[in-house]
């Protein structure tokens, strides 16, 4: 079954640029039926999606990140990234790949494990 | 954005209970509407999308209901592996945005 592996340095310095790679396995990203979203989670809180993308490179960002991140996708291996620079210390979270499902209703069915990042000097 | 508030933040409930979540959107967001189950160390897992669509494979003791601004998860009745972390979730419009979670925990 479909399957999303997050991937990229735990740790990362302020001011730094933030850099995680998403590889989807098991299906292909380029499927017209899907977006792809990165979803994160500070420490002992909720939920803040980041943004999405379509296999094409169309591209929906969250206007409180807007300023800062950029999501891409290399269909040659299924994979889809993040980037988010100059980060602080608020960056710190644990930031999850997820599969935005549905033609009409939008929902996010599959989800990565998550990777941790740091913002730490 | 549209604001997303769950209530109660926290619950403590028993084995066999019906529990019922609360999700209020600020604005009317008809029935794009989605709840999200967490357990700790793990990702978010989908169970309700569509303000009352039972996701594949998800256990039917779980039901949702609602719709433009109110809307209610419920558990007919609380089963040992259902203690975790709720999120309500609107994809009404950009930008996406989630409750802040409803923690139940064993009484």
């Amino acid at each position: 079954q479909l399957q999303l592996q997050e991937s990229g340095p735990g740790l990362v310095k302020p001011s730094e640029t933030l850099s995680l790679s998403c590889t989807v396995s098991g299906g292909s990203i380029s499927s017209s039926h899907y977006y792809w979203a990165w979803i994160r989670q500070p420490p002992g809180k909720g939920l803040e999606w980041i943004g999405s993308i379509y296999y094409g490179g169309n591209t929906y960002y969250n206007p409180s990140l807007k300023s800062r991140v950029t999501i891409s996708v290399d269909t040659s291996k299924n994979q889809f990234s993040l980037k988010l620079s100059s980060v602080t210390a608020a960056d710190t979270a644990v930031y999850y790949c997820a599969r935005r499902e549905g033609d009409y209703y939008y929902y996010m069915d599959v989800w990565g494990r998550g990777t941790t990042v740091t913002v730490s000097s | 954005d549209i604001q997303m508030t769950q209530s109660p933040s926290s619950l403590s409930a028993s084995v066999g209970d019906r529990v019922t979540i609360t999700c209020r959107a600020s604005q009317s967001i008809s029935d794009y509407l989605n709840w999200y189950q967490q357990k700790p160390g793990k990702a978010p897992k989908l169970l309700i999308y569509a303000a009352s669509s039972l996701q594949s494979g998800v256990p039917s003791r779980f039901s949702g209901s609602g719709s433009a601004t109110d809307f209610t998860l419920s558990i007919s009745s609380l089963q040992p592996e259902d203690f975790a972390a709720y999120y309500c979730q609107q994809s009404y419009t950009s930008p996406w945005t989630f409750g802040q979670g409803t923690k139940v925990e064993i009484k």
